[in-house]
């Protein structure tokens, strides 16, 4: 079945570290894939996203992410995370051909002083 | 434009009530959704729709239903409402046939049936 994987419910990072986010797919063939940001109380902001080509993607917020298929993942990265950086971000991931979009069940960043 | 629209954005139900959530898109979008929120469950995917006239079932569909009577709108139904049913309800379009986009989502609407 199709599914997306993020493996860490929770990361704490101080502020001004670096951060990376972890998602893994699992499909048949590549899908479109997809890091979206929610803050408390707030819809869904996409980040960035990949469909083909340049495996590493930028994004807003200085937020970048790079794919690898040997890996079957799409790891989200900041090189220097900022205090409202602090959200739940979510992978998603659709099939090419059916457009059913599908979600990770989210990693939740806490960003200490 | 104003993108994604969902009504009503807060609700509370009594257990065995129905009731209708809205939503509406005005980016032309062919594909529409609709996900719950949970506290640890990420978004899971309850109907969507790949076109005017067409439902399908999605991760989690029991007790909703759908229609998508025209193409900006997206209705999920819950005929008889249980509290499992509480949930942050968020709509999404995606797909113009103009190419390949990522989804908008809409504000949300929190359900508490009590």
């Amino acid at each position: 079945a199709q599914s997306v994987t993020q493996p860490d419910i929770h990361i704490t990072v101080s502020e001004g570290a670096s951060l990376e986010l972890r998602c893994n797919y699992s499909y048949g063939a590549t899908p479109y894939l997809f890091w979206y940001v929610q803050s408390p109380g707030q819809g869904l902001q996409l980040l960035l996203k990949y469909f083909s080509g340049d495996t590493l993607v930028q994004g807003i917020k200085g937020f970048e992410a790079e794919f690898k298929r040997s890996q079957s993942s799409f790891n989200l990265r900041k090189p220097s995370v900022h205090w409202s950086d602090a959200a739940e971000y979510f992978c998603a991931a659709m099939n090419t051909g059916f457009q059913k979009l599908v979600f990770g069940t989210g990693t939740r960043l806490l960003v200490s002083p | 434009n104003a993108g994604v629209t969902q009504t009503p954005k807060f609700r509370v139900l009594k257990t065995g009530q129905s009731m209708t959530l809205l939503c509406a898109q005005d980016m032309n979008h062919e594909y529409m959704y609709w996900y719950r929120q949970d506290p640890g469950m990420g978004l899971r995917l309850i109907h969507y729709s790949v076109g005017e006239g067409t439902t399908a079932k999605g991760e989690v569909p029991d007790g909703y239903n759908v229609s998508r009577l025209k193409k900006q709108n997206f209705l999920l139904g819950l005929e008889s409402a249980a509290p499992s049913q509480t949930s942050v309800y968020f709509c999404a379009s995606s797909y113009p046939r103009t190419g390949r986009t990522e989804a908008f989502f809409g504000q949300g609407t929190r359900l508490t049936v009590v």
